[in-house]
């Protein structure tokens, strides 16, 4: 079956630094994504990895490799507004985003 | 301007009851989704309709039918709801289908007592 791994929590610190990581079974695969959702909120597209390595985008980076099919997330310079829920999320040819289950962050002071 | 719109917010009735959920875009996108998400968080793609085309029809019931009257516009309705259905649903859009970047709406949650 396709599936994502994720863990389901994780605790930090405001300015600490964080990772999340996903491995993911998928056929058909193109690339992963992470996305944010905060508690009531939607969620939120973060990132987009297709190839091999790392992509930063401001406090937030993600990184695959498609060799150990594994990716994650790192967030710097943690905040209390980074308190969310972040899912991997795997695109694949032809058929819909399958979401991981989700790795709820808290984040305190 | 809101980029994806849902009607209503909340929904609460009663088991057995025909329920609506409404979905706009004003991206221009071409792809629109719907989206359940259980008391876990965890997110299940149900449909997905491409310039009012059905491109996916995951395995859900039969009382839940998409209607896409135009590619901007994208509803859900329920028939003869059930306890199991309470959830929230989101609309999402794109630009093309299956696309890795989607734009989510803020959601419907639905509760059925």
């Amino acid at each position: 079956g396709q599936s994502l791994e994720q863990p389901s929590e994780v605790t930090a610190v405001e300015g600490a630094i964080v990772q999340i990581n996903c491995t993911y079974q998928t056929s058909g695969f193109y690339g992963l994504s992470w996305y944010q959702q905060h508690d009531g909120g939607a969620p939120t597209f973060l990132s987009y990895n297709a190839l091999d390595g790392l992509e930063e985008t401001g406090r937030f980076s993600s990184f695959l490799s498609r060799s150990d099919s594994y990716g994650y997330l790192l967030l710097q310079e943690l905040q209390m507004k980074d308190s969310a829920s972040y899912f991997c999320v795997s695109n694949q040819a032809g058929t819909a985003l399958i979401f991981g289950k989700g790795t709820t962050l808290s984040v305190s002071s | 301007d809101t980029a994806v719109s849902q009607t209503p917010k909340y929904l609460v009735t009663q088991m057995g009851n025909d329920k609506s959920i409404k979905c706009e875009q004003n991206l221009g996108h071409d792809t629109m989704y719907w989206y359940k998400q259980d008391s876990k968080k965890f997110l299940k793609i149900m449909f997905s309709y491409n310039n009012k085309e059905l491109i996916i029809n995951e395995t859900v019931p039969n009382r839940f039918s998409p209607k896409s009257p135009d590619k901007a516009h994208l509803n859900l309705h329920i028939n003869s709801l059930e306890l199991g259905d309470s959830a929230v649903y989101f609309c999402a859009s794109s630009q093309g289908s299956y696309s890795y970047e989607q734009y989510f709406g803020p959601g419907t949650r639905l509760t059925v007592t």
